[in-house]
């Protein structure tokens, strides 16, 4: 079974710091990764994705991930804080083997970046 | 490009009535799925339609049903209303045929149920 664990309710950082936003996930085969952002009272919004090839990869907004598929992880990374990054951050994962048809979604870190 | 759109915004229902949700998806996508978000809980996947048909579904009760048109919008049916089904309910379309493609959602209906 599919399943996102996002280990920290709330990131805490300030403005102009490097932070990171942690993820692992469980999938049979090949896993697809995503990284999505939700503001108050609004959707989700796609920041980046892994399909496959480069480990690192490069999203919206001056965000990255780290894809490790020994550790199971893909964690959310940028390199110097926004106060106006502060918003709700969810990883997701899509099995590639099933057709990748149902995604799984974490239960979401919140990220508050303080000026 | 119109984005993915849904209505209605808001909605108060009371135990035991049924309500429908609407969704329009992004200009040139032909798949969309619909997630449940509780307060400080992460979507749940309820399930996706492609090509009019439900392809497939998560861990929801038969009470919660879909239909997808001709036309790629899509309708969340939910029956004999529980106050468990309180939630924001999201719509996500995307290319049907495309594998790893990312969902695009809509800012979602707030379904409050008395």
């Amino acid at each position: 079974a599919q399943s996102v664990a996002q280990p920290e309710d709330q990131v805490n950082v300030a403005e102009g710091n490097p932070l990171t936003v942690k993820c692992t996930y469980s999938v049979s085969g090949n896993p697809y990764l995503f990284w999505y952002v939700q503001y108050p009272n609004r959707g989700l919004q796609f920041l980046l994705k892994y399909i496959t090839g480069d480990n690192l990869v490069k999203g919206s907004y001056g965000f990255e991930a780290e894809f490790n598929k020994s550790q199971t992880s893909f964690h959310l990374k940028k390199p110097s804080a926004l106060v106006s990054d502060s918003a709700l951050y969810f990883c997701a994962v899509r099995a590639s083997n099933t057709g990748g048809f149902k995604t799984i979604f974490g239960a979401g870190t919140r990220l508050f970046v303080k000026a | 490009d119109a984005g993915v759109t849904q209505s209605p915004t808001h909605l108060i229902k009371t135990r035991g009535q049924q309500v429908t949700l609407r969704c329009s998806p992004k200009s040139g996508h032909d798949t969309v799925s619909w997630y449940q978000q509780a307060l400080g809980q992460g979507p749940q996947f309820i399930f996706q339609y492609y090509e009019e048909e439900e392809r497939q579904r998560g861990n929801f009760p038969d009470r919660f049903s879909g239909h997808q048109f001709p036309n790629y919008s899509s309708e969340l049916n939910v029956n004999a209303l529980l106050l468990g089904d309180s939630a924001l309910y999201l719509c996500a379309s995307s290319l049907g045929g495309v594998s790893g493609q990312p969902q695009h959602f809509g800012d979602g209906t707030r379904l409050s149920i008395l």
